[in-house]
């Protein structure tokens, strides 16, 4: 099975523009769950969606939003970037829903804002 | 406050020694996990080990489970340069109210 996929890679963006990350979970996984990772805070839960509904969300500020589609897909977006926005945004997928098969990672989107 | 904290924060062996790291968590689990992250990469699962376990191995990797002390060891046997990396613990609780928390990891150097 192809594993968690997330495009793109790496993004550079100015202060008050927008961004949209995406992540392809493993095939027949429902959860997909964003984090962000830097190095001052660590990693850090954004959100977590199931069959196209938000289960969770940490606590990040109204700037973050996303959306998971019906053939699961996830698009992470950001908008009115600060500079403490840049950082690596992963993704995870999980099969059911209490994640008893485990969580697992994409690559990672290093967005880097200037 | 942090589920899972991974100890010690940083640890330095020789090629061939054995490294162990340990994971410390608060609440009940359904499981656990172990990544290991490269420098500015995704994490890549390791290891799960799950609450009715208490010990699981693949390949030079070896994870035990204390539910009792709710604590998780990693130990990495013959360790090797390409074992360079953080690696850190989650645990899993299950349901829908559940956020994934990460400590800051251990961060594993093996000098050749």
């Amino acid at each position: 099975k192809a594993g968690v996929t997330q495009t793109p890679r790496y993004l550079i963006k100015t202060r008050g523009q927008q961004v949209t990350l995406s992540c392809s979970p493993i095939s027949g996984h429902r959860s997909v769950s964003w984090y962000q990772q830097t190095p001052g805070q660590g990693l850090q839960f954004l959100f977590e969606y199931f069959s196209e509904t938000q289960r969770n969300k940490g606590n990040f500020p109204g700037r973050f939003s996303g959306r998971q589609f019906s053939n699961s897909r996830s698009e992470m977006n950001v908008s009115t970037l600060e500079l403490g926005d840049s950082a690596l945004y992963l993704c995870a997928s999980s099969y059911d829903p209490d994640r008893r098969l485990g969580i697992y990672f994409g690559p990672g989107t290093r967005l880097t804002v200037l | 406050s942090q589920q899972g904290e991974e100890d010690p924060q940083a640890l330095s062996i020789q090629e061939g020694e054995n490294a162990t790291m340990n994971c410390s968590y608060k609440t009940s689990i359904n499981n656990l996990q172990w990544y290991r992250q490269n420098s500015g990469r995704g994490l890549v699962h390791l290891i799960l080990i799950r609450s009715n376990e208490r010990e699981k191995h693949s390949g030079r990797l070896r994870v035990t489970l204390d539910t009792s002390k709710k604590s998780s060891s990693l130990l990495i046997t013959a360790s090797r340069a390409a074992d360079t990396a953080s690696y850190f613990c989650s645990t899993n609780s299950g349901g829908s109210n559940y956020k994934l928390t990460f400590g800051k990891g251990t961060l594993l150097t093996v000098n050749p």
